[in-house]
């Protein structure tokens, strides 16, 4: 099976940078993804990490440890419209590499 | 953006009713799947089809029937549901799970109440 936490709320404040945290455990790790979802809405694509180490895309970071079964999501320049749940999943090539979800940890800013 | 559709975005039904949800990717995908998303609780896998067949069932009341015709569409067919399955149902379609990195992209939902 796998485990997978992440924090259930954050707040920050616009223009501020907030770091999302993410913890797995899986015995079969094929990649982690990270997905933004407002109120709503389907949940949209940010990012892929399957190799240790961060990927850039503007505003948006993802950090990768497989060692730790650890993963963040960075958000630099907050925006209002940033407010919304960021969804981790991990693939287990062991279940077919379907996704598990965390929880999604909602975020609020605040002007 | 029109990648992933889903009809009706909501649905009211008794529990004695028999409805049907519609999914449609125009993403030339091969691999469809049925999420529900309910409130406080992670999303939890329903239904996979990779080229038109089944390859996931997490074990789901049969009160809930997937139907794929083609890779392009695909249905969950509802019958006598329970208040408890009140949720957003969420319709995702990829290139196929055997790929490497195969990013799922979601529809936006049909918000389902059971009364």
């Amino acid at each position: 099976g796998q485990n997978i936490d992440q924090p259930t709320e954050m707040t920050a404040t616009e223009g501020a940078i907030v770091q999302i945290n993410c913890t797995y455990q899986t015995s079969g790790f094929n990649g982690l993804f990270w997905y933004q979802q407002h109120a709503g809405e389907a949940p949209t694509f940010l990012s892929y990490n399957v190799l240790d180490g961060l990927e850039e895309k503007g505003r948006f970071s993802s950090f990768l440890s497989r060692s730790k079964g650890y993963s963040y999501l960075l958000l630099k320049e907050l925006q209002m419209k940033d407010s919304a749940s960021y969804l981790c999943a991990v693939s287990d090539m062991n279940a077919g590499n379907m996704l598990t979800f965390g929880g999604g940890t909602r975020l609020m800013v605040k002007p | 953006e029109t990648g992933v559709t889903q009809t009706p975005r909501h649905l009211v039904m008794g529990m004695t009713n028999k409805k049907s949800l519609k999914c449609e990717q125009h993403l030339g995908h091969n691999a469809m799947y049925w999420y529900k998303q309910s409130a406080k609780k992670p999303l939890e896998l329903m239904f996979v089809y990779n080229f038109k067949e089944q390859t996931e069932n997490n074990s789901v009341p049969s009160r809930f029937s997937p139907e794929c015709p083609n890779s392009s569409h695909l249905f969950l067919h509802l019958h006598t549901l329970q208040p408890e399955d009140s949720a957003l149902y969420l319709c995702a379609s990829s290139q196929s799970p055997r790929g490497h990195g195969d990013t799922q992209y979601f529809g936006p939902g049909t918000r389902l109440t059971v009364l």
